[in-house]
């Protein structure tokens, strides 16, 4: 089983659409956690964090369960410019602190 | 502020071969880390250094990989030699607090034939 476990889609949506992404992982000595976008042939980039109250950045929003292992990030009024894949990313401390991934989520927006 | 940077961007060279990767991290940053990426499979850590120290190689395949940080500032990461299964897209980060986000570089793309 992955640490971190993505459904890769790919996600086909028009665009203005509000698409909703999953993530789940089963290391409870997780500290920290994060959604990153990758564009294609690309580094991997930090969109935003991700709090257990939840947080919001302008059309994206984030949102952690500690207690189901569980983080979501919602985009709302989805644009052509959101295409990419969606890295969840949680911060592990076993002998240091380390970034596992999961393996993304694709996101295609339509015009 | 400059960024991440890696050299090079791609790099194809034949099994046997010596390849060294290097990763330019973003000034101040303490923390310089190794990932990987293989074809159809998530991006893996392989190392961390803080300042010059190895805190932690666990991730690093085998011994044919050799990474170091002289000086605590920029770091090399050498295959030797390399074999078919190490072609993938190497990622360097960096960042200055252990549990916020890295900043990631552009990758170095080895192709090993």
């Amino acid at each position: 089983r992955k640490e971190v476990e993505q459904d890769p889609g790919p996600f086909n949506v028009p665009e203005g659409a509000t698409v909703a992404f999953n993530c789940t992982y089963s290391n409870s000595a997780s500290q920290s956690f994060f959604w990153y976008r990758q564009d294609c042939r690309k580094e991997p980039k930090l969109l935003m964090s991700v709090y257990s109250s939840g947080n919001e950045d302008g059309r994206f929003t984030a949102q952690l369960n500690r207690a189901s292992q569980y983080i979501s990030l919602l985009i709302r009024d989805s644009k052509l410019s959101d295409s990419a894949t969606y890295l969840c990313v949680v911060n592990v401390m076993d002998s240091s602190y380390k970034l596992i991934f999961g393996s993304g989520t694709r996101l295609l927006v339509r015009p | 502020e400059a960024g991440v940077t890696q050299f090079p961007s791609h790099s194809v060279i034949e099994k046997g071969q010596t390849v060294t990767l290097r990763c330019d991290p973003i000034s101040g940053h303490d923390n310089l880390y190794w990932y990987r990426r293989v074809m159809g499979k998530e991006i893996k850590f392989l190392l961390h250094f803080v300042k010059e120290s190895k805190q932690d190689e666990s991730g690093m395949p085998n011994n044919r990989f050799l990474a170091e940080r002289t000086g605590g500032t920029y770091s090399t990461l050498k295959v030797q030699p390399a074999e078919l299964e190490d072609s993938g897209v190497y990622f360097c980060a960096s960042s200055q607090d252990l549990t916020d986000g890295y900043t990631f570089g552009s990758g170095t793309r080895l192709t090993v034939v």
